[in-house]
């Protein structure tokens, strides 16, 4: 069965430092989600991603966030400059159409020390 | 801003009983969507039901939604301990998903 899959598990890094993360979504799936959960709190949505343009974003999804489809298989998140509080697990999803169920990838968990 | 809300937040039952958890939101919605998380792992889908359906099921799922009480209810009947897990609402307006902090479903064996 088809599936998201992310790279890296887990990502340590330094404060101040730019990450990207890495998203593979189902292949014939057109919408594309990044989402984040602080440990122990909420699913948080980010952004979404649809032809080629970011469709919707949350206020968490500022100007230090972007995200890319490079080619046509991978969709990246990349933090410019990470803080602290930037920590998290961070989930890509992808969707068919607009309207039909998000496959969720099993995520990044980000360290920022 | 927060949309799904889980009621309770967290629920302890002992295997076979079942489970109700329920999810307020506050705007008009797409869609409802059910996740589970277990610890520390990925979300996993359970079940979508649209603005126009009032019920859906699946498997030891049950799932409403009132649109006029902008509230859905997730039933799991016949509870195992292999349901415990975090449930969270998802709820989708126009591509924009927003969840609810979840409930922390234990089931004892």
């Amino acid at each position: 069965e088809p599936e998201v899959t992310q790279t890296p598990s887990h990502q340590v890094t330094q404060m101040g430092q730019e990450v990207i993360l890495r998203c593979v979504p189902i292949s014939n799936h057109l919408y594309f989600y990044w989402y984040r959960q602080i440990l122990g709190q909420k699913v948080e949505f980010l952004v979404s991603f649809y032809n080629n343009e970011i469709s919707e974003k949350s206020e968490i999804f500022d100007d230090q966030f972007s995200v890319e489809r490079p080619d046509g298989s991978n969709f990246t998140l990349k933090i410019r400059s990470t803080k602290l509080e930037d920590s998290a697990m961070y989930f890509c999803a992808s969707a068919r159409t607009d309207y039909n169920e998000q496959f969720f990838g099993p995520g990044t968990r980000l360290t920022v020390l | 801003s927060q949309q799904g809300e889980e009621d309770p937040q967290a629920l302890s039952i002992q295997e076979g009983e079942n489970a109700t958890m329920n999810c307020s939101y506050k705007t008009s919605i797409n869609n409802l969507q059910w996740y589970r998380q277990n610890s520390g792992r990925g979300l996993v889908h359970l079940i979508l039901i649209r603005s126009n359906e009032r019920e859906k099921h699946s498997g030891r799922l049950r799932v409403t939604l009132d649109t006029s009480k902008k509230s859905s209810s997730l039933l799991i009947t016949a509870s195992r301990a292999a349901d415990t897990a975090s449930y969270f609402c998802a709820t989708d307006t126009n591509n924009d998903m927003r969840f609810g902090a979840g409930t922390r479903l234990t089931v004892k064996p």
